[in-house]
């Protein structure tokens, strides 16, 4: 998607390890957002960053930590992979107060 | 806790037909509604938005809102087999900036 990539596309992992998904925008947008999608679950928010080290928890929090150094980058971490953090990550970018979303392509996670 | 409601379908439809997508919330003071359309394997992409009551049309795509039942609907005038797809009815809460809540999506198929 023009002006957000997201890396890598596809890993796998196992279970116990971390994990570091990464989002780049072009675009200078205030807002960065990590969703995941499930099936039978739709997207959800994990955190969303309203600038450079500000951020906030979403609804499934747990288990994630994020990082923004810079207005470019937002960081996911996953501490410790769990088999239930399978799922395809969403990386998104708004600008304040407005709700037409820029999405990445997505990084397909695997945990093992 | 912010609900989003849609049917997961498939609504099946041919071609040259009207689809009627709806979609129910649970925060009355909701003021932002969004349609995404999300083909498979791919990021979601915005389609329409709508933010006060009525219909609002662009294109083959019109959305309807009435916020007094707490419904938002999105009609898709002569389907198109690559209209076939997931969409995704997205709405904001009332106070300030708030994020994105997602409904699970109903998955539209157009038949030739």
């Amino acid at each position: 998607d023009a002006g957000i990539t997201q890396s890598p596309r596809h890993k796998v992992t196992e279970t116990g390890t971390p994990v570091t998904l990464r989002c780049h925008q072009t675009e200078n947008h205030r807002y960065m957002y990590w969703y995941r999608q499930d099936p039978g679950h739709g997207l959800r928010l994990i955190h969303y960053s309203y600038g450079v080290k500000d951020t906030d928890k979403g609804e499934v929090s747990d288990g994630y930590s994020v990082s923004r150094s810079k207005t470019e980058d937002f960081l996911l971490t996953l501490e410790s992979a769990t088999s239930s953090q399978t799922s395809v990550y969403f990386c998104a970018i708004s600008e304040p107060g407005q709700g037409d979303y820029t999405f990445g392509s997505g990084t397909r996670l695997t945990v093992v | 806790q912010k609900e989003v409601e849609q049917n997961s379908g498939p609504l099946s439809v041919p071609e040259g037909a009207i689809a009627s997508l709806n979609c129910t919330y649970s925060d009355r003071g909701s003021q932002s509604f969004f349609w995404y359309r999300q083909y498979s394997g791919k990021s979601p992409e915005l389609i329409m938005s709508i933010y006060s009551n009525g219909d609002k049309e662009d294109g083959r795509f019109t959305a309807q809102l009435n916020k007094a039942s707490q419904y938002v609907s999105l009609l898709i005038r002569d389907s198109q087999p690559s209209d076939s797809a997931t969409y995704l009815c997205a709405v904001t809460g009332k106070s300030g900036y708030s994020t994105l809540t997602f409904g699970k999506g109903t998955m539209l198929l157009v038949s030739p």
